[in-house]
């Protein structure tokens, strides 16, 4: 059975930093992309960043780019989101997500909330 | 940047009637490479992740009621609820997976009338 588990949210004042983790297992972790996606407070979903299978060439949206760096160890099974500089409409419950699997495969989230 | 937009915003259809949520994208998303389009269909409701209802457009998940049906190619795309059930009620979306950034339509809220 294939699992996404998140870990590592909680709450940060503005300006900064968390790590969220996603612990990936029941499929071959290191043969497929992997995403990031958020969903803020009674609001709709957007796509935050995208890495490779082997961690190369991470994408990333452009509210976030220079702040949040996507990584993985594929020895692991494990994926990041680094989230620097942290603003309070970064505010979100933050999935990880794999569309290469046929079905998307998504977690059950991790709740982010920036505020002082 | 794929802009998918679906219609309506929200919709109150009878408990059995059915009811049918629209997704239009501003270029085709089908892959010539296997001829799928890369559309998914979620269900949201409240306090949970976004469950995948549909992929391919048209492939229903595993476990899925065969009440829920995707349609559709290229541009314009359909999720048909042929007879609502109480348990229907919630949050709709769709979403491109053909290239980042990945785009999410706005939502469906589905109730009853």
């Amino acid at each position: 059975e294939v699992q996404l588990v998140e870990s590592g949210g909680g709450l940060v004042q503005p300006g900064g930093s968390l790590r969220v983790s996603c612990a990936a297992s029941g499929f071959t972790f290191s043969a497929y992309y992997m995403h990031w996606v958020r969903q803020t407070p009674g609001k709709g979903l957007v796509w935050v960043s995208r890495i490779n299978s082997d961690g190369s060439n991470p994408v990333y949206a452009d509210f976030v780019k220079g702040r949040f760096t996507i990584s993985r160890d594929n020895a692991k099974n494990t994926l990041y989101l680094q989230m620097n500089s942290l603003k309070v409409e970064d505010t979100a419950v933050y999935y990880c997500v794999c569309y290469g699997l046929g079905s998307p495969a998504w977690g059950q989230g991790a709740l982010v909330s920036v505020s002082s | 940047d794929i802009v998918m937009t679906q219609s309506p915003d929200s919709l109150a259809v009878s408990l059995g009637e059915r009811a049918t949520i629209n997704c239009k994208s501003s270029q085709s998303v089908l892959y010539s490479s296997n001829n799928k389009n890369s559309l998914t269909w979620y269900q949201q409701k409240p306090g949970q992740p976004p469950k995948v209802l549909i992929y391919w457009a048209s492939t229903r998940e595993s476990g899925v009621p065969d009440r829920f049906t995707g349609s559709g190619s290229g541009t314009d795309f359909t999720l048909t609820i042929s007879s609502l059930q109480a348990e229907d009620v919630a949050v709709y979306y769709c979403q491109q997976y053909y290239t980042t950034p990945l785009t999410f339509g706005q939502g469906t809220r589905l109730e009853i009338k």
